[in-house]
């Protein structure tokens, strides 16, 4: 079975740093991209930050360009995405999900993060 | 930056009735070297996960339903769900792609039953 399991969201500190990982599993994990979107409460979809499937090229949008960074471990079947410098604006679920045809075909059930003193 | 508009924001709809969401780019999502349009649906349901309906603006997941349908090329896209559904209320919400490693999504549309 196809399966994206997100953690470490949790509550942190404006200012403060957190690492989510996305546990991938009944696929080829070198074959596709993987991409980050998220979602605050209440509101739409936004696309957050991607890297293909040879895990050297990456890209994000541009309200966390400079403060997030994804990355992949083939080894562990894992994409990381370190946030830092985190602000009250990205207090939204994280979904983890694979890239295919141009569109996202699966998603994880998703990991919170809220930012908040 | 491409932006997605859709139209409407908020729609009823009768059950066994038509209703139709659309989605019009800032610039053409058609890719001219595969004659694609990189242009993707999806439905969310509350407390859910999106799921994938249709891609490449008008072919359909599988496991779709053929009640649910994609239209459209360039700039003005297309959903239509020919006879709707109780299971079908959610927010649908279009996608785009175009070459430069970026995603936008439409601010989503909202279908529920008149």
């Amino acid at each position: 079975e196809v399966q994206l399991l997100e953690s470490g969201g949790g509550l942190i500190q404006p200012g403060g740093s957190l690492r989510l990982s996305c546990a991938i599993s009944g696929f080829t994990f070198r074959s596709d991209a993987i991409i980050w979107v998220r979602q605050a409460p209440g509101k739409g979809l936004e696309w957050v930050s991607f890297i293909a499937d040879s895990g050297g090229v990456t890209s994000y949008a541009d309200s966390v360009k400079g403060r997030f960074i994804i990355s992949k471990d083939n080894s562990r079947n894992t994409v990381y995405m370190q946030m830092n410098s985190l602000r009250d604006e990205d207090t939204a679920l994280y979904y983890c999900t694979r890239g295919r045809n141009m569109a996202i075909d699966i998603w994880g059930q998703g990991t919170m993060v809220t930012v908040s003193s | 930056d491409i932006v997605m508009t859709q139209s409407p924001d908020f729609l009823a709809v009768s059950l066994g009735e038509r209703a139709t969401i659309n989605c019009k780019s800032s610039q053409s999502v058609l890719y001219n070297s595969n004659n694609k349009n990189y242009l993707a649906w999806y439905q969310q349901k509350p407390g859910q996960p999106p799921k994938l309906l249709i891609y490449w603006a008008s072919t359909r997941e599988s496991g779709v339903p053929d009640r649910f349908s994609g239209s459209g090329s360039g700039t003005d896209f297309t959903l239509t769900i020919s006879s709707l559904q109780a299971e079908d209320v959610a927010v649908y919400y279009c996608q785009q792609y175009y070459g430069n490693l970026m995603y936008t999504f439409g601010q989503g549309t909202k279908l529920e039953i008149k």
